[in-house]
């Protein structure tokens, strides 16, 4: 079955840089693309990032551009999103999921938490 | 960016009612709208992609229509295990995938 296992969330100050990782088991993770979906805490989704199955297509969210990277290993079969200058505004839980097809969210990761606070 | 909007925020139904949530995108995203449920401290879950297809494993009780601007879900006998919030998103016209508000079904 598919596993997506978040890791790489915790504590850190706002103008610091953290990177999470994304995991992923179960399916053929070189021919999916894959998303972070991040929620602060009590509110609604907001997607972060895409990137292609092979890595040569990356979109943002105009919140983190320019701040935020993504990227993939498909021999590691782990996703990672590199973020930089962190500010108050992105705390949240970020997940990790695999799209199924053209935007459509097929799967979730459990999520990881990443706290900006001095 | 096509901006979701969801209603009504939170909807009280009694187990066993029908609930009816309603999901409006700003311009036409065509059929190309999923639902999910989240429930508290878990991640979200695929239940409809295309409007009106349901995921693998969802139950029959929960279907989507609509198409263009105007989206319902419905779930139509209201089981204990379906207490949570759903969401609608567009993925027609993105970057950026756009999700709604959410509504939160609670039990009446």
């Amino acid at each position: 079955q598919v596993q997506l296992v978040e890791s790489g969330g915790g504590v850190v100050q706002p103008g610091r840089s953290l990177r999470v990782s994304c995991a992923a088991s179960g399916f053929t993770f070189s021919s999916h693309g894959m998303h972070w979906v991040r929620q602060a805490p009590g509110k609604g989704l907001e997607w972060v990032a895409v990137i292609s199955y092979d890595g040569s297509n990356k979109y943002y969210a105009d919140s983190v551009k320019g701040r935020f990277t993504i990227s993939r290993d498909n021999s590691k079969n782990t996703m990672y999103m590199q973020m930089n200058s962190l500010r108050a505004e992105d705390t949240a839980v970020y997940y990790c999921a695999k799209d199924g097809g053209s935007g459509i969210i097929e799967y979730w990761g459990q999520g990881t938490l990443v706290t900006v606070s001095s | 960016e096509i901006v979701m909007t969801q209603s009504p925020a939170t909807l009280s139904v009694s187990p066993g009612e029908r609930a009816t949530l309603s999901c409006r995108a700003s311009q036409s995203v065509s059929s190309d709208l999923a639902w999910y449920q989240q429930k508290p401290g878990q991640a979200p879950r695929l239940l409809i992609y295309g409007a009106s297809t349901r995921a693998t494993g969802i139950p029959a009780r929960f279907s989507g229509s609509g198409s263009g601007t105007e989206f319902t879900l419905t779930i139509s006998s209201l089981q204990s295990e379906d207490f949570a919030v759903y969401y609608c998103q567009q993925c027609n016209n993105w970057p950026p995938l756009t999700f709604g508000g959410g509504t939160k079904v609670e039990i009446k």
